[in-house]
């Protein structure tokens, strides 16, 4: 019974290159949030995703960033031109469809450092 | 918006002390309270949560309260043992419909001394 997955583990880019997170969510889960860590902080939320659809976004910053959850495939955060304050942890975290069990269950993380 | 406050923002206590961490929260709607450990490196792992029908909620060395009135809820650690050293953060969401997001606290880091 795999847990939330997430890769790669460590990521890093130069500025202005492209970071492409991946997050699985655990099976039978059909809801999708990604966090973001900076260092020495607490957990920002960014996005909150169903198969499909984008449910809220008012935590994602305007430009560069953008996420999906296809139909079939992990979700995926993407971040464009990347820059040096990009540089965080990204945690993605899932959920059942809404009923009796509410908790999130996170993934081990996304570490990104931009050189 | 949607905002938590979490105090201490450190924690240094003795083994076999207790500890108490604080948090409150702005948005009245929210009716799911979550605490998370977290080792360093490590992702955030759920130790107790807890739901706005219920007052108090323990798990053996752990417990939560809330308090709805005055919008705030507790982590209390009894008998602390050196490997509940880490960061504590505190949550808040309103689990309804298509909503749940969490929003966290700022963390607090918990020392335990041998």
């Amino acid at each position: 019974n795999a847990g939330v997955m997430q890769n790669p583990r460590h990521l890093v880019r130069r500025r202005g290159q492209e970071a492409r997170l991946r997050c699985s969510p655990m099976k039978g889960h059909s809801h999708v949030y990604w966090y973001r860590q900076l260092p020495e902080e607490g957990l920002k939320f960014m996005v909150y995703l169903q198969k499909e659809n984008i449910i809220d976004e008012s935590g994602m910053p305007k430009e560069r960033f953008s996420a999906e959850f296809p139909k079939e495939g992990p979700s995926i955060l993407r971040i464009q031109q990347v820059v040096r304050g990009d540089s965080a942890a990204y945690f993605c975290a899932s959920s059942p469809r809404q009923g009796v069990v509410w908790e999130q269950f996170f993934g081990p993380g996304t570490r990104l450092t931009v050189l | 918006g949607e905002n938590v406050e979490q105090h201490p923002s450190t924690l240094s206590v003795q083994e076999g002390d207790s500890a108490v961490i604080k948090c409150t929260y702005s948005d009245s709607a929210s009716n799911y309270f979550p605490w998370y450990k977290q080792e360093l490196g490590k992702r955030p792992q759920l130790i107790i949560d807890i739901r706005s029908n219920v007052g108090e909620k323990k798990d053996q060395r752990i417990a939560v309260t809330l308090n709805k009135t005055a919008k705030h809820f507790s982590l209390h650690i009894t008998e602390t043992q050196p490997e509940d050293s880490a960061v504590y953060f505190c949550a808040a969401t309103r689990r309804s419909g298509n909503t749940g997001k969490l929003i966290f606290g700022q963390g607090t880091t918990l020392q335990v001394k041998p």
